[in-house]
Parts: structure tokens; C-alpha cells; sequence
């Protein structure tokens, strides 16, 4: 079946911008996570959903992060005002949420910040 | 704060030539260790789920070991499409709040032919 969907896979865009990402999770699947891979780096945690609601914010670097989720589906990732240090691949993953439920990632989104 | 280490960060191997990669973890109660394999240009692909200590689980040349404290992932007689990096994350029972993993860095496994 279809796996998580994340758009555009590259973004380029000038510092000070705002950019907003977007994940197609597997239908079904009712948690979201979004991490954030930076080279050199391990997977940073920034965001959970559980359905639509997010009870856990705490990865969110900076508050010119901020996520959404609808319908208990598609996930926006949007970052303001961006800056260079915000170059990195966000992944976006998805699970059915339960023991043998292994998060399911997307390709992810390469940003670029000039 | 659940911390994971994985080492080395980087192994050259020859094709046929047996390994193992290290991650070594600290985590308040451990829910579930995973591995995943990640592939250039692409997101983690999933491997592994071990839950408690001495379980062990095998996929093609791939067998992954619990303890207490680590986590192995045994390489037998790799072949070239072997070569990715390997993370491994753990899960911890986090009393309501996100069931997101704590990754590691990675090993960076190159097999050459």
C-alpha cells in the first residue's frame, strides 16, 4: 500500500521566509511525529499528533515553529521566518500507535535556507 | 533524559566479512528498541522491534540482540546492498506524553565488493 507521503521533497528558500511543509501519513495510521535530521545529526524529535490534537510539543525548537493536523490526516509543518540554522531534513512518520506498531517514515523534506 | 549511543560511526567492511554495530542506551523504562536502515535521499526504513532483555530477532543477514544496557546488530556475510546507515531509537513508557523514539547518530556501513 501507500506509504507516508511528504511534499515538496526540496525547498529552497531566503532566510526570513516563511515555508510550510506537508505529510500524507498511511491512512489509518492515527499518530504523526515530525523530526528534524541535520547532518551529522540524529533524529531530533519536534512534534506528536494523536489524531488532531498535539499532546506533545515539546521538540519545537523556536515558537516561529508550528504544526497543524486535519481530518486525523494530512500534517503541516510550518516554519516562519526561517533561518539558516533551520536547514535540515524534516521527516515526518506515521503508526498505528500501539506495541507492535513501528513508525512508518516518508522520504522527508530537504530545506534549504540561503 | 533517555540518551542513545551508537558506535562505531563508521565501519568499512569487506563483502562477506561479518560485524556487528553497538547501541548502547539509557532510558527511564524501556517500551521498545528499534533499528532502522536508512538509505541516502530517503527516510528510515523500519528493521527491528526487541522488547526485553535477551530477545533476538533475525531478517536475511541481519540479527538484532537485546540486553539490559545495549542493543547488537550482527552482519553476516554482508553483500553491498548492505551499505546504509543503521539507527537505532528506543521507546520509552512516557506516562501519557509522546511515544516518539530517541534516536542515535548511526553507524555508516559501507560494504565493498
Amino acid at each position: 500500500g501507500a506509504g507516508v507521503s511528504q511534499s515538496p521533497s526540496n525547498k529552497v528558500t531566503e532566510k526570513g521566509k516563511d515555508v510550510e511543509l506537508r505529510c500524507d501519513p498511511i491512512s489509518g495510521h492515527t499518530a504523526l511525529y515530525w523530526y528534524r535530521q541535520s547532518l551529522g545529526q540524529g533524529l531530533e524529535f519536534l512534534i506528536y499528533f494523536q489524531g488532531n490534537s498535539a499532546p506533545d510539543k515539546s521538540g519545537l525548537p523556536s515558537d516561529r515553529f508550528s504544526a497543524e493536523r486535519t481530518g486525523g490526516s494530512v500534517s503541516t509543518l510550518t516554519i516562519q521566518r526561517t533561518q539558516q540554522e533551520d536547514s535540515a531534513v524534516y521527516l515526518c512518520a506515521s503508526s498505528l500507535r500501539d506495541r507492535d506498531s513501528p513508525l512508518h517514515f516518508g522520504n522527508g523534506t530537504r530545506l534549504t535556507v540561503t | 533524559e533517555d540518551q542513545v549511543t551508537q558506535s562505531p560511526e563508521a565501519l568499512r567492511l569487506q563483502e562477506g566479512e561479518s560485524s556487528s554495530l553497538n547501541c548502547s542506551y539509557t532510558v527511564s523504562g524501556l517500551r521498545g528498541l528499534f533499528w532502522y536502515r536508512q538509505d541516502p535521499g530517503k527516510g528510515p526504513e523500519f528493521l527491528f522491534t526487541l522488547y526485553s532483555a535477551g530477545e533476538e530477532k533475525e531478517k536475511e543477514r541481519l540479527k538484532a540482540t537485546l540486553t539490559k544496557k545495549e542493543s547488537f546488530l550482527h552482519i553476516t556475510a554482508p553483500k553491498p546492498e548492505d551499505s546504509a546507515t543503521y539507527l537505532c531509537a528506543v521507546q520509552a513508557y512516557s506516562g501519557g506524553g509522546a511515544d516518539g523514539l530517541t534516536f542515535g547518530k548511526g553507524t555508516h556501513l559501507i560494504i565493498q565488493p
